[in-house]
Order: structure tokens, then sequence, then C-alpha cells
């Protein structure tokens, strides 16, 4: 069975330090997530690409957080620099197309710890 | 702004009892309705979904139905185990504008033997 893959599973990191999360969706999903979860929240949605196209970014904090999808398939989502408020579960999902009647397929995650 | 609402945890159960999670929902458009399950340390995992009014998603025991005069999806399950511990996510995405999902809180299912 097909899944998205993510990596690394776990990053810590210094805070005001670089890091970046990796994700590749399931062949031929055209819609690619990126969720940040806080523990004992729901995911809330950073940025969404149809192929390489952003979607909407409206809630990632563009002073420093990046995310792109140069080819239209994997993904990168990157902070610099962290600070400790960002020490979050970073979830990455793709669906097929991106309409309302899709299912979002999600990878396992990173855990990302900022000291 | 769409929005979902979810029954505050944890629910503790015992095993065979009768499980239900309420989720009540606000969304421009017509939306689409899922709930996702989410065990420790993992990604998130669809359990089921409904995609318009009176139909009833199922999965695994598990069943919630798209109630649009009640803005409603809640989980039912008849028999819970111990293994359906877990955090339970009622989602949306609605028909207008850019396809943009909205999760709620969730709810966390603890069930002893």
């Amino acid at each position: 069975e097909a899944e998205v893959a993510q990596s690394p599973r776990y990053k810590i990191t210094e805070k005001s330090q670089a890091v970046a999360f990796w994700c590749d969706p399931i062949s031929g999903h055209a819609t690619l997530y990126w969720y940040r979860q806080i523990l004992g929240q729901g995911p809330e949605l950073l940025v969404q690409f149809q192929d390489e196209s952003v979607v909407d970014d409206s809630q990632l904090p563009k002073d420093r957080f990046s995310a792109e999808r140069l080819k239209g398939v994997d993904s990168t989502l990157k902070i610099q620099p962290a600070e400790l408020g960002d020490s979050a579960m970073y979830l990455c999902a793709s669906s097929l197309a991106g309409t309302f009647t899709d299912t979002q397929y999600f990878g396992p995650g990173t855990r990302l710890t900022v000291l | 702004g769409n929005s979902v609402t979810q029954m505050e945890g944890p629910v503790t159960l015992s095993e065979e009892a009768f499980l239900t999670i309420n989720c009540t929902y606000t969304a421009t458009g017509y939306p689409s309705l899922f709930w996702y399950v989410q065990y420790p340390g993992e990604g998130l995992q669809l359990l089921l979904k409904a995609t318009k009014a009176d139909d009833k998603g199922s999965n695994k025991g598990f069943e919630a139905t798209y109630r649009k005069e009640t803005t409603s999806f809640h989980l039912e399950k008849g028999s819970v185990q111990v293994s359906d511990s877990a955090v339970y996510f009622c989602a949306l995405i609605a028909s207008g504008g850019s396809y943009i999902p909205t999760f709620g809180r969730g709810t966390s299912l603890i069930v002893h033997p």
C-alpha cells in the first residue's frame, strides 16, 4: 500500500538554528499539505500545494517558514530561525486532486523539539 | 469562516461500552465531513467520511451520519475495544473556495479492559 513518507521522524535543534523537513507524497497525488500539530490540539494547516503552486499559505509564518514543491512531487518545509514555540509535530499529507470529497493520506510526521 | 467543534476529552470507557463522540461544524459552502484517528506517535489515518447530507460513513464498527439540519457528524461505536484507545479528529473540507481542510481539536478515547 502506498504511503506518504516523511523525514526525519525526530529532530532536536537549538533555537535560532535552521531546520528542514522533507515529504514524499503518494505517487500521482497532485495536492500536498503541511500541517503543524501542537500537543493536545488538532492539525493546523500551514501550506497547501496543488502540483507546484501554492493554493493557501495564509497560516504560514512567512518571516521564518518557507515551503517549496519545485517539481510538483516531493516537498520541503524549512524553518529559519527556529524558536521555542515551534516545538510541535509537523505532518505532511497528500490527496489525489484536492477537491472537497478527497481523502487526505498522512505521513508519520516529524517531531520537532527546539531547545 | 469554517470551524469544527468536538466534545472535550478524555472519554474513558470500559471495554464493550457504547461510544459517542460529538462533532458539530460551521461551514461556508457545502462540506464533506471526515473522522480521522491518531495513535500515539503516529500520523492521522482516515476512519470514515461522508460527502453529502444523510450519508452514513462506516468503518471497523464505527459509524457517523452527516446531519445537515443539525450541522453534526457524531461518531459512534456499539462496543469499544482496548485497541480503540486513540485520539479522534473530526474534520471538514468545504466545497466553496480553495478546499481548505479544517480540523477539530481532537477527543482522546481511553478504553479500560
